[in-house]
C-alpha cells in the first residue's frame, strides 16, 4: 500500500460545479497537510496548508482533514476553466520531516 | 521578486553524458530539494539539503549527485549512471524547521531533460 493515494482522474466537470478532490493515507502520524496545484509543464504551487484536523477556507477553496479516517479533501466551489490543473496532496509528520506527495489528480473544468 | 530559479528549462543530452541542472533561490530558505516527476508516478525525492555543506539521499538518488556550497544554490548533476534520466526535474525549498507552517515546500518552474 502506498503511503499517500489519490485517484489520478482525469476528472472532468462543467464550469460552476463544485469539485471534490481526495487523498487517503496510511501513516496516522501525519499532522501537516498541504494541497498543491500544478499547471501543465509548470512547478507545483502551494494552495492550502492545514495542521491536524478540521477545515480551512480560502476564497473558493476549502481543505478538510479527517484524521480518524485518514482522509483529506479539497473542495473547489464555482469551478472555473482556470482551475484546470493537476492537484497534489502532500503531508508530513512534523515541521522537519520529509514531505510525502500523492501522485496527483488531473482536473478539467469545461466552459 | 523572491523565488526559485531553475535553468535550463529544456535540455537535451546524449547518452553517456553528464548534465548539471541549476537551482537558485532568494527566499532565504534553509532547506532545498530535488524531485523527479514522471507521468503517473507523482513526485519522487532525489536529494535534499537542510544546511550548507550537508545533503542526504532521497528515495531515488542513484545516478545523481548534488552539492550545497552556498545557501542559495543546490545544483543537480544527472550522471551517465542514471539509467532512465528523461523526466521533469523540480527544485524546491522550504524554511526549515518552521513550526508555524509545517514543512511547506515552494517549487521552481522545473527543467525538462530529454536523453537522445
Amino acid at each position: 500500500q502506498k503511503e499517500v493515494e489519490q485517484d489520478p482522474g482525469p476528472l472532468s466537470v462543467p464550469e460552476g460545479a463544485i469539485v471534490s478532490l481526495n487523498c487517503t493515507y496510511s501513516n496516522s502520524a501525519f499532522q501537516y497537510f498541504m494541497w498543491y496545484r500544478q499547471y501543465s509543464r509548470k512547478g507545483p504551487e502551494l494552495l492550502m496548508y492545514t495542521y491536524s484536523s478540521g477545515n480551512k477556507e480560502d476564497g473558493r477553496f476549502t481543505a478538510q482533514v479527517d484524521k480518524s479516517s485518514k482522509y483529506i479533501s479539497l473542495f473547489i466551489r464555482d469551478s472555473q476553466p482556470s482551475d484546470s490543473a493537476t492537484y497534489l496532496c502532500a503531508m508530513s509528520v512534523n515541521s522537519y520531516d520529509k514531505v510525502i506527495f500523492g501522485p496527483g489528480t488531473s482536473l478539467s473544468v469545461i466552459p | 521578486d523572491g523565488g526559485i530559479t531553475q535553468s535550463p528549462k529544456y535540455l537535451f543530452r546524449k547518452e553517456g553524458q553528464n548534465v548539471t541542472l541549476s537551482c537558485e533561490q532568494n527566499l532565504n530558505h534553509d532547506a532545498m530539494y530535488w524531485y523527479r516527476q514522471d507521468p503517473g508516478q507523482g513526485l519522487r525525492l532525489i536529494y535534499y539539503s537542510q544546511i550548507v555543506n550537508d545533503f542526504q539521499k532521497g528515495d531515488i538518488a542513484e545516478g545523481y549527485s548534488v552539492s550545497r556550497e552556498k545557501k542559495e544554490s543546490f545544483p543537480l548533476t544527472v550522471t551517465s549512471a542514471q539509467k532512465n534520466p528523461t523526466a521533469f526535474y523540480l527544485c524546491a525549498s522550504s524554511k526549515y524547521p518552521d513550526p508555524f507552517s509545517g514543512n511547506t515546500i515552494y517549487f521552481g518552474e522545473g527543467s525538462w531533460l530529454t536523453v537522445v
